[in-house]
């Protein structure tokens, strides 16, 4: 089945750094999406990106489909970014598979 | 804000006891998921729903989780005896169709099973 590696797993910056996060699938996708989840559990949607490059406010999301990675760029961090960040994967079926996560923490 | 309400936030059954979570999805949305998070933050997917009709479940699924999307009522999704490993975060998402569309979460059903 669809496997989806993130990297790296742990991340600490200081506040306005920049934070690169990648994500590897080994199947064909037809949609991903990036996920904040707070440390209270609630998921929150940031992009839905399946191929190219979106922007979102501070979010910028590129996926190259033939390579089979995604990448998600924030830009001038904030402490409020902490968190950890999920990449999903939807494959040729229904269902959402996700990645092993980036926990992010930005100190002041 | 989430527009996929689930209820309720939290639940404490003992072993054996049945534990029901409700969902209501985005109005709109035909299509439901109930995914599992565990301890260790894994994510499973358990069932999914295009309007009332089960598209995919998995084997646990079918043996001790009944889930079901009425007409005009919540899904919902029972544990018909808990076990001590069901313990975890029960999070409900609906999408307007399956392939290539966002999935909008709602903030979950922590169940803690004692």
């Amino acid at each position: 089945g669809q496997q989806v590696q993130q990297s790296p797993a742990s991340l600490v910056l200081q506040e306005g750094e920049n934070a690169e996060l990648q994500c590897n699938f080994s199947s064909t996708a037809t949609q991903l999406q990036w996920f904040y989840q707070s440390p209270g559990g609630s998921l929150v949607s940031l992009l839905s990106n399946p191929s190219g490059t979106k922007h979102t406010g501070r979010l910028t999301s590129t996926t190259v489909t033939k390579e089979r990675r995604s990448s998600l760029h924030i830009s001038s961090s904030q402490t409020t970014d902490s968190g950890t960040y999920l990449c999903a994967i939807v494959d040729m079926g229904y269902k959402l598979t996700f990645g092993t996560g980036t926990s992010l923490l930005v100190d002041p | 804000n989430s527009k996929v309400i689930q209820t309720p936030r939290y639940l404490v059954k003992g072993q054996g006891q049945k534990a029901k979570m409700r969902c209501i999805p985005e109005k709109g949305h035909p299509v439901v998921f109930w995914y599992q998070q565990n301890k260790n933050n894994e994510f499973k997917f358990l069932i999914n729903f295009q309007n009332q009709e089960v598209l995919q479940q998995i084997d646990m699924t079918e043996k001790r989780f009944s889930a079901e999307c009425p007409s005009n009522s919540p899904c919902s999704l029972e544990i018909q005896s808990s076990e001590a490993g069901d313990s975890a975060l029960y999070l409900c998402a609906s999408s307007l169709g399956t392939a290539g569309n966002t999935l909008y979460f709602g903030e979950g059903s922590r169940l803690i099973v004692v």
